[in-house]
């Protein structure tokens, strides 16, 4: 597509419940990328995918976090039994290659979806 | 490791005045170094960026940056600022396979 797609764009989930956040990235791109920011708050790495491996998992908060991704297109994001302190935006982003050769490699960000947990 | 720090949390200017936001990094090899801005309730949108070669670079929207090596920073730069200019400010570095990002400096802009 022409740009990086999230959906929903909101969702407001009761504390318990199981989440799923969907990402489309630009077509091509073999990077994916998930940050959370919370509000006021800068962006904090989830987890990031080349192809559909995912080489750093480091920044997913809890075992209640799990992503895949398809391929090289489609990501989800799963978070299980939310919790309140679960509620952020969910930004995600995808850029055309990886490497330290990739001049010129840069992250395109989606609209986000709105978590909110009551 | 690999780290980005932006200063100033929140800073105020008026209309029509200049405007520099900081950033440092910390990164040991040659960085690849962005700078994003994020009006509220949107995602993050590209200024300009940073490879190689001339250490002054323009982007969108009137501003530019300059990268010194020697002081590892990339200050944001834009000599006259307009009211739209409002928004959070991310600066960003890439070290091959993960962006790392500051913590963002909120601008607010006053008549």
């Amino acid at each position: 597509g022409a740009g990086v797609s999230q959906s929903p764009s909101n969702k407001v989930t009761e504390k318990g419940k199981d989440v799923e956040l969907r990402c489309d990235p630009i077509s091509g791109h073999t990077a994916l990328y998930w940050y959370r920011q919370r509000l006021g708050q800068g962006l904090e790495f989830l987890i990031y995918f080349q192809g559909n491996s995912a080489p750093d998992k480091s920044g997913l908060p809890s075992d209640r976090f799990s992503a895949e991704r398809t391929g090289e297109s489609v990501s989800t994001l799963t978070i299980q039994r939310t919790q309140q302190e679960d509620s952020a935006v969910y930004l995600c982003a995808s850029s055309p290659r990886v490497g330290r050769n990739s001049a010129g490699n840069t992250i395109y960000f989606g609209e986000g979806s709105w978590l909110t947990v009551v | 490791a690999q780290s980005v720090t932006q200063p100033d949390i929140h800073i105020t200017v008026s209309e029509g005045a200049s405007l520099e936001l900081r950033c440092n990094y910390s990164y040991g090899a040659t960085p690849y170094l962005f700078w994003y801005v994020q009006s509220p309730g949107q995602g993050l949108q590209l200024l300009l960026k940073y490879f190689s070669g001339d250490t002054l670079v323009q982007g969108i929207k009137g501003f530019e940056a300059e990268f010194k090596r020697s002081q590892s920073s990339f200050n944001l730069r834009k000599p006259s600022v307009h009211w739209s200019d409002a928004a959070e400010y991310f600066c960003a570095v890439y070290t091959g396979n993960q962006f790392y990002f500051g913590t963002g400096t909120s601008l607010t802009v006053i008549p």
